[in-house]
């Protein structure tokens, strides 16, 4: 079954930077993800597309301080300079028979 | 401009059907490779995939959902709909529709597919009460 796997909560502090991982469960290690960023009470909005070789691919208008990287079944997101307004949820996304999303992980910035 | 806007009842009673009607500008829905997705969200938990369709009209359905969804398009209205039938209380979510994107890419030697969602609506919050 494809899960996505993700730490309920990370924090830093302002300036600082803080890497956010989802993990692929058994079998799935070489699918590609999406993530996304959910500001307190606003929709999502689309990151950037990763594959497993870490290439990824930014949505419009996405900072540079966003960047995505991946070692075996996990992705990773990792936002630097970290600003009062990155304090969101993050949810990984990939595609199986349909739509499978991560738990989310919810950033504190400090 | 690529926006996707919903809309429907805000309140719905225990066994009623809900109508979701997601309005779509800045592309079409007859785009190949494209198409539009269900997406909901219970107050303070996370994403749930409900249902998406293609330009080709290829439907697809959550699993422990599929009983009760039915998704349609009118490409001339550029509106995507959802019913939910046999509402229940556990329903009570913010429904967001999404655009999926096409990403092609290597899985392992093969040519693997990752649909995504790169534009959302801003979502709508439907209450299911007596």
């Amino acid at each position: 079954q494809l899960v996505l796997t993700q730490s309920p909560s990370a924090s830093a502090s302002l300036g600082a930077s803080v890497k956010l991982t989802c993990t692929l469960s058994s079998g799935h290690s070489s699918y590609a993800i999406a993530w996304h960023q959910q500001q307190p009470e606003k929709g999502p909005r689309y990151l950037m597309k990763l594959n497993s070789d870490g290439s990824h691919s930014k949505g419009d208008g996405i900072p540079d301080r966003f960047s995505g990287s991946s070692s075996g079944a996990e992705r990773y997101l990792t936002i630097s300079s970290l600003q009062s307004e990155d304090e969101a949820d993050y949810y990984c996304q990939t595609w199986g028979t349909g739509g499978v999303f991560g738990t989310g992980t919810k950033v504190t910035v400090l | 401009q690529v926006t996707l806007k919903e809309s429907g009842p805000v309140l719905v009673k225990p066994t009623e059907t809900l109508t979701l009607t997601c309005t779509v500008s800045g592309f079409s829905l007859s785009n190949a490779r494209m198409g539009v997705s269900w997406i909901r969200q219970p107050p303070g938990k996370a994403l749930e995939w409900l249902a998406h369709i293609f330009s080709n009209d290829e439907k697809s359905y959550s699993t422990s959902l599929k009983s009760r969804l039915t998704i349609s398009k009118d490409t001339s209205k550029s509106q995507v709909v959802l019913t939910m039938t046999n509402m229940d209380p556990v329903d009570t979510a913010t429904y967001y529709c999404a655009r999926i994107r096409a990403h092609y890419y290597d899985s392992s030697g093969y040519l693997a597919t990752l649909y995504y969602f790169d534009y959302w609506g801003q979502g709508t919050l439907v209450t299911v009460s007596s």
